[in-house]
């Protein structure tokens, strides 16, 4: 267990719909990372968050949005879904000191099925 | 920019014969490089990273890693396969500096072990 959860587990819906994934981070992590995983992109870095700011975008579509809260937990907000979204999106975390080298933790994942 | 090509979408070895992943990247700037396992239905799970200190890099599991700068490696070795270590590896790059931690991550490489 990497103290870092995400919910729901699985999550099935139609084309078109809006969607919200979470992720609660380690205790005492400040940087949030998503990640999505699909048969033909492989696993990409979609966007991260640092102690509430947006600090670095990857391959993230305009039809996706993120955000962390005060207490550090993050969403994920995919909209406009497509069968193309259908993937396991991940969620990290790390400390962040600055400098040094900071390991990511990962979640289990949330299976997305767009139908 | 950087990336990472894992040689092999899939490696089938017996039980007990030596493992071989093999990773390659392309970095700008000194790297850190790292390893993740990913066993069905589950999160990714750090196995070993190398960080700029030794070259040889022993992990958990009985794996064991080697940067080699001149080759732009850091292929993954185990003597000796287990049933157990079926699963898919990961190869991962991120900068060694900047505030930007997002992993760029192979495609990753299925292992089967046959008894």
């Amino acid at each position: 267990d990497s103290g870092v959860t995400q919910t729901p587990k699985h999550l099935i819906t139609a084309t078109g719909q809006r969607v919200t994934l979470r992720c609660s981070p380690r205790s005492g992590d400040l940087s949030v990372y998503w990640y999505q995983q699909s048969l033909d992109q492989g696993l990409q870095f979609l966007i991260q968050y640092y102690n509430g700011e947006e600090r670095a975008k990857g391959n993230i579509l305009e039809r996706f949005s993120a955000q962390q809260f005060p207490d550090l937990h993050s969403e994920l907000n995919l909209s406009s879904l497509e069968l193309g979204d259908s993937a396991l999106y991940f969620c990290a975390s790390s400390v962040e000191r600055g400098g040094s080298y900071n390991e990511q933790f990962f979640g289990p994942g949330t299976r997305l099925t767009v139908l | 920019a950087q990336s990472v090509t894992q040689l092999g979408s899939h490696v089938s070895v017996s039980e007990g014969a030596l493992v071989l992943l093999r990773c390659n990247y392309s970095s700008s700037v000194p790297p850190y490089l790292f390893w993740y396992v990913q066993y069905p239905n589950q999160g990714l799970q750090l196995l070993l990273k190398y960080t700029s200190a030794a070259t040889l890099v022993k992990g958990i599991n009985g794996f064991e890693a080697e940067f080699k700068k001149s080759e732009t490696s850091f292929h993954l070795t185990k003597p000796s396969a287990h049933m157990s270590d079926a699963a898919e590896y990961f190869c991962a790059v991120r900068k060694s500096g900047g505030s930007n931690y997002k992993l760029t991550f192979g495609k990753g490489t299925l292992l089967t072990v046959n008894p």
